[in-house]
């Protein structure tokens, strides 16, 4: 596609409910990054793919967190068991590799995550 | 781990008038990026700097490297209503392999007053 898919936009779940947040990034970007924003907040790393292979997961907050990515393209990002303090915009970015640096990131509008 | 403080956090002003922000960090970044961010989208590049001192325009906006390569300033110069957004300061690390792992700034949410 053009730009960088995220689905859902808004997700409004229950604490205690698993959730899934889906990632398409650019056509032949091979390194995707998720990233979380908290309200009033920065972005927080959580985890960087290289083609399949997660290489970097330091950022993931809890094992309640995990991801994953196919065909070296779709990504999904599972929070198990959601807490109230999982509340955030979750941002997926991509880029063509991950030598070029952070400047050359494509970031999606995110998925607005709410935890009642 | 490496912080960045961008000051200030919000900004409320007068179309026509310039605009200055700025982040610290407390450890050196090799490249310093400026993004904003729309409501309800991802944050978008407005400028990179990669050498310490390195100025560097982009239409109304100037953004500067400092020297100690601890910090960095963005300009926004006779304002419009479209630059109403967060602003956010990102630092690259250039250590072994995790130069694709930014620190974001806080941001600085600017309102334009037409």
């Amino acid at each position: 596609g053009a730009g960088v898919s995220q689905s859902p936009s808004n997700k409004v779940t229950e604490k205690g409910k698993d959730v899934e947040l889906r990632c398409d990034p650019i056509s032949g970007h091979t390194a995707l990054y998720w990233y979380r924003q908290r309200l009033g907040q920065g972005l927080e790393f959580l985890i960087y793919f290289q083609g399949n292979s997660a290489p970097d997961k330091s950022g993931l907050p809890s094992d309640r967190f995990s991801a994953e990515r196919t065909g070296e393209s779709v990504s999904t990002l599972t929070i198990q068991r959601t807490q109230q303090e999982d509340s955030a915009v979750y941002l997926c970015a991509s880029s063509l590799s991950p030598t070029l640096g952070g400047e050359k990131l494509f970031f999606g509008s995110g998925t607005q995550l709410s935890v009642l | 781990g490496q912080q960045l403080n961008q000051s200030p956090q919000s900004m409320f002003i007068q179309e026509g008038e310039d605009v200055s922000m700025n982040c610290t960090s407390s450890s050196i970044f090799n490249t310093w990026l400026w993004y904003k961010q729309d409501p309800g989208e991802g944050p978008v590049l407005l400028i990179a700097l990669y050498k310490a001192g390195e100025l560097t325009s982009n239409g109304r906006l100037t953004a500067q490297f400092g020297i100690t390569r601890k910090d960095s300033f963005l300009n926004i110069s006779a304002s419009i209503p479209s630059d109403v957004g967060i602003y956010f300061c990102a630092g690259q690390p250039n250590s072994g392999g995790s130069n694709y792992k930014l620190t974001f700034g806080k941001g600085t949410l600017l309102t334009v007053n037409p």
